[in-house]
């Protein structure tokens, strides 16, 4: 079974158009995260949730927006896309305290702004 | 802002040779973390090394933390092909980790 899994894999849009992304993760962690990786590989943090609640919230547009139903769950909605929004999204789940543990990633959603 | 910096940006080594990386970091931490990404994967935690630890073993890897220095180094040795991938250190502080640009290794048969 994997561990965190994101759908879609792949995400080719317009710009302007509105889209989400699905997390799951069936480790039983009570925290869960979305990065950012941008064309170089740097990888940025957008927002952290903890037992449901907004823990981290980087400088994002507001644009994104997380959502977490559950403690297994964290969906991210982006609306009115643009150019600069393409990436990859990973998610990612750790136990514990939020900076101190391992993460476990999943495989990432490829974002492309047509 | 980023914490960790990768050195190098790129390594191309031959199967069975040692691989070492290095990363340097700004501000005090917790912990720090190596993390592997295969291509068109995600990131796989390999190794956390504490604040008060100065090395750690896991297999073939070897890591060190030098916090006076604020700089971390992963060796992987005898390396393979199947070692091929972009390898990440990331400090933990707080509430969130801080993840480096990474090292491009390439292994050749």
């Amino acid at each position: 079974d994997t561990a965190v899994s994101q759908t879609p894999k792949y995400l080719v849009t317009q710009m302007g158009n509105d889209k989400s992304i699905k997390c799951e993760q069936n480790l039983g962690h009570d925290t869960m995260y979305w990065y950012k990786q941008d064309s170089k590989k740097f990888l940025k943090i957008m927002f952290s949730y903890n037992n449901k609640e907004l823990i981290i919230n980087e400088t994002v547009p507001n644009r994104f927006s997380p959502k977490s139903p559950d403690k297994a769950h964290l969906n991210l909605h982006i609306n009115s896309l643009e150019l600069g929004d393409s990436a990859v999204y990973f998610c990612a789940s750790s136990q514990g305290v939020f900076g101190a543990q391992p993460q476990h990633f999943g495989d990432g959603t490829r974002l492309s702004i047509l | 802002s980023q914490q960790g910096e990768e050195d190098p940006q790129a390594l191309s080594i031959q199967e069975g040779e040692n691989a070492t990386m290095n990363c340097s970091y700004k501000t005090s931490i917790n912990n720090l973390q190596w993390y592997r990404q295969n291509s068109g994967r995600g990131l796989v935690h390999l190794i956390l090394i504490r604040s008060n630890e100065r090395e750690k073993h896991s297999g073939r890897l070897r890591v060190t933390l030098d916090t006076s220095k604020k700089s971390s180094s992963l060796l992987i040795t005898a390396s393979r092909a199947a070692d091929t991938a972009s390898y990440f250190c990331a400090t933990g502080a707080g509430t969130a980790l801080i993840f480096g640009k990474g090292t491009t290794l390439s292994v050749s048969s």
